[in-house]
């Protein structure tokens, strides 16, 4: 059974910072990996999508990454705001079965002006 | 564009009172759906799923149920609310491509 950990549970940091967000799933055999904010009494926003073949994705400040040999991926923010304050989640597809998403518990940001 | 709708935004049920949330898309045609739900403390759970029309798998087998009406429709039922269904329920839908989801705003429900 696919397990999704994510670390830290928490992170609070001052503006400007850069971070990184960390995944690491057990099983490696996935078809992609999704990195989701979640504001507080919001939905899910989608960040970024990585197929299994890639490496990295890109948005603006957002940078992820995924080493599907070692069961990782990184979430890196530069040049952190305010306004990334959020739940970070990530969450993995399988590569074969049911299309549903194993989900990490999540890393709460705090970013302070 | 692609949006995707839940409604209502929040509900207050009494125990034992049935139960209808409702999810519709727009802009896309054969979606798969899916139900979650996210508990205070924990993670979200994939409740249902559906890649078509009257087609519903459950993951989690418990009182509620869903049904797909319309292609572009998903709605969760109970007959009876338990206190354990309190919670934050999303509905969320993909594509047949690349299989990534899209997710609603939400409903909140409180179960008294």
């Amino acid at each position: 059974k696919q397990e999704v950990t994510q670390i830290p549970a928490a992170l609070s940091v001052p503006e400007g910072e850069n971070l990184v967000l960390n995944c690491s799933f057990t099983d490696s055999a996935i078809y992609n990996l999704q990195w989701f904010r979640q504001d507080p009494g919001k939905g899910l926003t989608s960040l970024l999508l990585i197929q299994s073949s890639q490496r990295e994705q890109t948005s603006g400040r957002l940078n992820a990454s995924l080493d599907k040999s070692s069961g990782r991926s990184t979430l890196y923010i530069a040049a952190s705001q305010p306004g990334d304050s959020a739940t970070y989640l990530c969450a993995v597809l399988p590569a074969s079965g049911y299309s549903t998403l194993t989900f990490g518990k999540g890393t709460m940001l705090l970013v302070s002006p | 564009s692609q949006t995707i709708h839940q409604w209502p935004a929040t509900l207050v049920q009494p125990v034992g009172s049935p139960l209808s949330l409702e999810c519709t898309v727009e802009g896309t045609s054969n979606p798969n759906l899916y139900w979650y739900r996210q508990a205070a403390g924990r993670g979200l759970q994939l409740l249902f799923y559906s890649v078509g029309i009257g087609q519903i798998s459950s993951e989690v087998p418990q009182n509620l149920s869903a049904s797909r009406p319309q292609d572009r429709q998903f709605i969760l039922s109970s007959k009876k609310l338990l206190l354990s269904d309190s919670g934050f329920y999303l509905c969320a839908w993909s594509g047949q491509g690349n299989n990534e989801q899209f997710f609603g705003p939400g409903t909140r429900l409180t179960v008294l």
